[in-house]
């Protein structure tokens, strides 16, 4: 039972252009979401965060977005970079373990 | 940089045998957390350490264990490894400061291993 969905595998964008990643989730007991980013042979690194009380979270060129009551969150990438090419995964958990569900991670290649 | 290290980068074990990866977590996080990454998935969780106690545990046989030590490294041990067991092995400490769920995790580079 896959409980946090990365439904598209791969994604390309223009250099400049936004990168919009989704991540739908089931668990309506999730509420605190993550998103990591990943080169190949290296671990994931923390991008950003957002806790279900906020609908909204920045940081320079990377905004997340929650919509609860669709169980959805996206990764937004403003101007996209050659540099941003990487597997992005999202990650959930819950106030009551202390574990992260992962999706199963999106292919982002930035074309120059 | 995250501060986490690995070690060791590279593994290859035959079924059957035994196997010691090893972790050394940021100095001051007190909470570290093993993963297993299968190839073109997530990484799904395997158990979380606190202060050296096991705090929480995946879907994952007791043949999984693990140890914490003082010094901010830990130990996963896999016994009478498996085909399956073949993946890539994460470790991630957090502060473990705020009651753990919203304590973000670092995570290290991995260790691939291979069992034959």
């Amino acid at each position: 039972d896959q409980q946090v969905k990365q439904n598209s595998p791969s994604l390309s964008v223009q250099e400049g252009r936004i990168s919009i990643l989704n991540c739908d989730y089931t668990n309506s007991m999730f509420d605190y979401f993550l998103w990591y980013k990943k080169y190949p042979a290296e671990g994931p690194t923390f991008l950003i965060s957002i806790s279900s009380i906020k609908d909204k979270n920045e940081d320079g060129r990377f905004t997340v977005f929650l919509n609860k009551s669709a169980k959805h969150l996206s990764l937004h990438i403003v101007p996209s970079q050659p540099g941003d090419s990487a597997v992005y995964f999202c990650a959930a958990s819950d106030s009551g373990t202390y574990k992260y569900i992962f999706g199963t991670g999106t292919r982002l290649k930035v074309l120059a | 940089e995250t501060g986490v290290t690995q070690s060791p980068t590279h593994l290859i074990k035959t079924r059957g045998q035994q196997v010691t990866l090893r972790c050394s977590s940021q100095s001051g996080h007190n909470t570290v957390s093993w993963y297993q990454q299968a190839l073109g998935q997530g990484p799904q969780f395997i158990f979380q350490y606190y202060r050296e106690e096991e705090n929480g545990r995946g879907n994952f046989p007791p043949r999984f264990s693990g140890l914490q030590f003082p010094n901010y490294s830990s130990e996963l041990n896999v016994n009478a490894l498996e085909l399956d067991d073949s993946a890539l092995y994460l470790c991630a400490s957090s502060t473990g400061t705020s009651g753990g769920y919203t304590d973000t995790q670092y995570f290290g580079p991995g260790t691939r291993l291979t069992v034959l």
